[in-house]
């Protein structure tokens, strides 16, 4: 058990539907970073907050948004699904500052649009 | 831009033999870590090591060891006398000291070991 939960474990849903997925860190991380693990595009990421702000962004569509609230947890939310935005989506913690520590990844949230 | 390649795609074994990853990145920096990760059956992701880029020392943990070559940037990874429960996928990792921890994984080797 790695310390960090992830919920729901799967999310069904349709195309044009908005989901949440929400993620609490280990504690004593202060930095989350989201994932996105598909079988086309292999792991790749999202975007990470650092104590409530925005850290880095990778290649984060921009129907997607996330934030880090004042108790450290974590949500993603995703928009507009569509057929291709299935795929097992990770949330990671990490103490933060600027060295890169090892990071300390959920269960994740399989979700699946039909 | 920062780059991982895991050429082996899948690799099988049997059981008791020794099996080695293969991972090369690729990166401007001077300094960046190098992590590796396994992915079992169930899905979750594990850390297994993190080495940074002034530690060209390699590392020995129980059946796993890591040879770090920074001349030939790559950061092999051996599992000896593999077991069953060594079946995963396995990723290898690069994070820059620019990018606040970000990870660009490779592709990952699906590791399967029969009985």
């Amino acid at each position: 058990d790695s310390g960090v939960t992830q919920t729901p474990k799967h999310l069904i849903t349709a195309t044009g539907q908005r989901v949440t997925l929400r993620c609490s860190p280990r504690s004593g991380d202060l930095s989350v970073y989201w994932y996105q693990q598909s079988l086309d595009q292999g792991l790749q990421f999202l975007i990470q907050y650092y104590n409530g702000e925005e850290r880095a962004k990778g290649n984060i569509l921009e129907r997607f948004s996330a934030q880090q609230f004042p108790d450290l947890h974590s949500e993603l939310n995703l928009s507009s699904l569509e057929l291709g935005d299935s795929a097992l989506y990770f949330c990671a913690s990490s103490p933060g500052g600027r060295a890169p520590y090892e990071q300390y990844f959920g269960p994740g949230t399989r979700l699946t649009v039909t | 831009a920062q780059k991982v390649t895991q050429a082996q795609t899948e690799i099988s074994v049997v059981e008791k033999e020794d099996v080695t990853l293969d991972c090369v990145y690729e990166t401007r920096d001077t300094t960046y870590y190098l992590f590796w990760y396994k992915q079992p059956p169930s899905g979750e992701l594990v850390f297994l090591i993190r080495r940074n880029s002034f530690d060209e020392q390699n590392e020995i943990s129980g059946r796993y060891s890591w040879n770090f070559q920074k001349s030939t940037s790559s950061f092999n990874f051996t599992i000896t006398a593999s077991q069953v429960v060594d079946s995963a996928v396995y990723f290898c990792a690069l994070s820059e000291i620019a990018s606040y921890g970000k990870l660009t994984f490779g592709q990952g080797t699906i590791l399967t070991v029969h009985p």
